[in-house]
């Protein structure tokens, strides 16, 4: 059973650039989870997200920021517009159901140039 | 605005010495997690303990929840090398295992040196 993928693991984007995380959760999970870690800072919450709804967005900048889980394929965390703030590593994690253990994957590391 | 103080920031110790890690906060929460991160790599959850004054164990790690369950420390003994790691405890609103929400703090980086 894979673990949590996620694609890419570095991405490099110019400023005004869109960029589109991927994240492809544990076989059986339909319960996703978005954190993006600064540098030097904590892991901070942005959203959750349940197959096709969102669920808590409430750590969600209010622009530039949307993330989807369809029914079929990866949930994708996309940042329109990117700035150079937008550097850091973001990170999905993936749980059966919502009070069950999470498993995180390795991170997309976004390089904003 | 909850949070999440981890201490020490930075520790480096030789092999075989115990430590202690201690991450505190001022809201009460009704679980708390703690996962070890290596560099490049996600968080990967050790334990997550949820009643007031338990103390959880594996292997050489010791994990407890203050009574209040706003605080929590990690002892390690006997240190080893491949114990290295960022160690990051979270604060959950839920008593289950899940990751919505939680509230992380820094991390304390830890080197064990052979």
């Amino acid at each position: 059973n894979a673990g949590v993928m996620q694609n890419p693991r570095h991405l490099v984007r110019r400023r005004g650039q869109e960029a589109r995380l991927r994240c492809s959760p544990m076989k059986g999970h339909s319960h996703v989870y978005w954190y993006r870690q600064l540098p030097e800072e904590g892991l901070k919450f942005m959203v959750y997200l349940q197959k096709e709804n969102i669920i808590d967005e409430s750590g969600m900048p209010k622009e530039r920021f949307s993330a989807e889980f369809p029914k079929e394929g990866p949930s994708i965390l996309r940042i329109q517009q990117v700035v150079r703030g937008d550097s850091a590593a973001y990170f999905c994690a993936s749980s059966e159901t919502r009070n069950t253990e999470a498993f995180f994957g390795q991170g997309t590391r976004l390089t904003v140039v | 605005t909850q949070l999440l103080e981890q201490s020490p920031q930075f520790l480096s110790i030789q092999e075989g010495e115990n430590l202690t890690v201690y991450c505190n906060s001022s809201s009460v929460f009704s679980s708390l997690q703690w996962y070890r991160q290596e560099p490049g790599e996600g968080p990967v959850l050790l334990v997550t303990v949820v009643t007031g004054g338990e103390v959880k164990k594996l292997k050489r790690l010791t994990f407890q929840f203050g009574d209040a369950r706003k605080d929590s420390s990690l002892h390690i003994t006997a240190a080893q090398p491949g114990d290295t790691g960022l160690y990051l405890c979270a604060g959950a609103l839920s008593s289950g295992g899940g990751a919505d929400g939680l509230t992380f703090g820094k991390g304390t980086h830890l080197i064990i040196q052979p």
